[in-house]
């Protein structure tokens, strides 16, 4: 079954650290790649996305994300967070024809001051 | 991106009454909704596909009977719980699929209790 994997499921940081979040999938076809966003109170939001070309895909608010194929990863990456980060980090795969978004579990970030 | 709204954000109902959860698209012409169900601190799980006009698609283990889907126009889907029960409480979630049908935009959400 097509599942999607995010290893930390909360992650504490002071401002101006540096962020990664990983997220890994099994799927073995093609698939679209997405990090969506969810701050306190708010709606899911898309951050990036990634379907095909530069596996090195920039987002929203200075985040970036990198599709490695043969980890069947797509981690998230800030170098500098802001309090305002602080939210909710989903990963979400797509098949490329399925159509049906496949969620990780979300990894909550908080940002320390 | 679309614009979506649900209506409404919070309702707290009684076990056995039904709910009726309005999901709309504000700009945007939608053929194929989406709903979603998310517990607290956990992933969202899709219940069910929604397509203008005809019925609803629904995943594996999801009652079609108990969450009644009616997508009736471009712009609004509805979903239903009928008959709820305490374990119905949640937040539901629903979203539409964007021109290109591969991104998808979100509603802000339901939070339903059933006392």
């Amino acid at each position: 079954a097509q599942s999607v994997s995010q290893h930390n499921h909360h992650v504490i940081l002071s401002e101006a650290a540096s962020l990664e979040l990983g997220c890994n999938y099994s799927y073995g076809g093609t698939v679209n790649l997405f990090w969506y966003v969810q701050y306190p109170g708010q709606h899911l939001q898309l951050l990036l996305k990634y379907f095909s070309g530069d596996p090195l895909v920039k987002g929203i608010k200075g985040f970036e994300a990198e599709f490695i194929k043969s980890k069947f990863s797509f981690n998230l990456r800030k170098p500098s967070v802001q309090w305002s980060d602080t939210a909710e980090y989903f990963c979400a795969v797509m098949p490329y024809l399925g159509g049906k978004l496949i969620f990780g579990q979300g990894t909550e970030l908080s940002v320390k001051p | 991106g679309a614009v979506v709204s649900q209506h409404p954000s919070r309702v707290i109902c009684k076990s056995g009454t039904s709910v009726k959860i309005e999901c709309r698209s504000l700009d945007f012409q939608a053929t194929t909704m989406f709903w979603y169900r998310q517990f607290p601190k956990q992933s969202l799980m899709l219940m069910a596909t929604s397509n203008e006009g005809s019925k609803a698609t629904y995943e594996q283990g999801v009652e079609k009977d108990k969450f009644l889907i009616n997508h009736a126009s471009l712009t609004l889907s509805t979903l239903t719980v009928t008959s709820a029960h305490p374990e119905d409480s949640s937040f539901y979630i629903c979203s539409l699929a964007g021109s290109r049908e591969d991104t998808q935009y979100f509603g802000p959400g339901t939070r339903l209790t059933v006392l």
